[in-house]
């Protein structure tokens, strides 16, 4: 089945560093690809998503872009704040369009000041 | 404003005493799903809705229940609460049932289970 993997914090930077967050895919077809952001005491938000190869993602600064040769969606920005702290969840869409998300375990990312 | 609410935020409770968490959702979305979050584990979907009346098992469905009698309100049944089911738990939904849609969370509910 479809699974989403992603690298494994906790992941500390200093502000204005440049943020990258590892997340690779498997799946049957050609799923959608998205980036979920869980600031502290929140639900998860939508952040950025891609529907389909080469397919770039962005917002507030952050960028993600749809490798099918190498299944990965990594999610970058050039220069951290401290109101970035969170968790950041990857996840992708089901083997069929009927069935559900399936979600990374999460990276929770630390800005300093 | 569009959301999805969930009541009560926190609640703390002994084991085998049933509680019911809330959901509800203004957007007139067909699908949604209720999560838990665990550290190191990610969300895990415990239970989905497609529609009204439409319910089925996700990956944890163990030890808790769901209905879908009205299109906004999915709530979430524990029969006989455990220790094992302390944990935070989402309430989402999405326009339809294509999961290239994105999802809509509510802000979560922490469970403690003594």
């Amino acid at each position: 089945g479809n699974s989403v993997t992603q690298m494994e914090g906790p992941v500390t930077l200093s502000e204005e560093a440049f943020l990258t967050i590892n997340c690779t895919y498997t799946a049957t077809g050609y799923p959608s690809l998205f980036w979920y952001v869980q600031y502290p005491g929140e639900g998860l938000q939508l952040l950025l998503k891609a529907t389909k190869a080469d397919d770039k993602g962005s917002n507030k600064g952050f960028e993600a872009t749809y490798r099918k040769e190498t299944t990965s969606f990594h999610l970058e920005k050039g220069s951290v704040q401290v109101s970035d702290s969170a968790v950041y969840f990857c996840a992708s869409s089901g083997y069929s369009s009927a069935s559900k998300i399936i979600f990374g375990s999460g990276t929770r990312l630390s800005i300093r000041p | 404003e569009a959301q999805v609410t969930q009541n009560p935020r926190y609640l703390i409770t002994v084991t085998g005493k049933k509680l019911t968490v809330t959901c509800s959702q203004n957007m007139n979305h067909e699908y949604m799903s209720w999560y838990r979050q665990d550290p190191g584990l990610g969300l895990r979907q415990i239970y989905y809705s497609m529609n009204v009346e439409v319910t089925d098992k996700g990956d944890v469905p163990e030890g808790y229940k769901v209905s879908r009698k009205e299109k906004r309100n999915f709530p979430l049944i524990l029969e006989s609460p455990s220790p094992n089911q302390t944990s935070l738990y989402f309430c989402a939904s999405r326009i339809g049932t294509d999961s290239n849609q994105p999802q809509h969370f509510g802000d979560g509910t922490r469970l403690s289970i003594l």
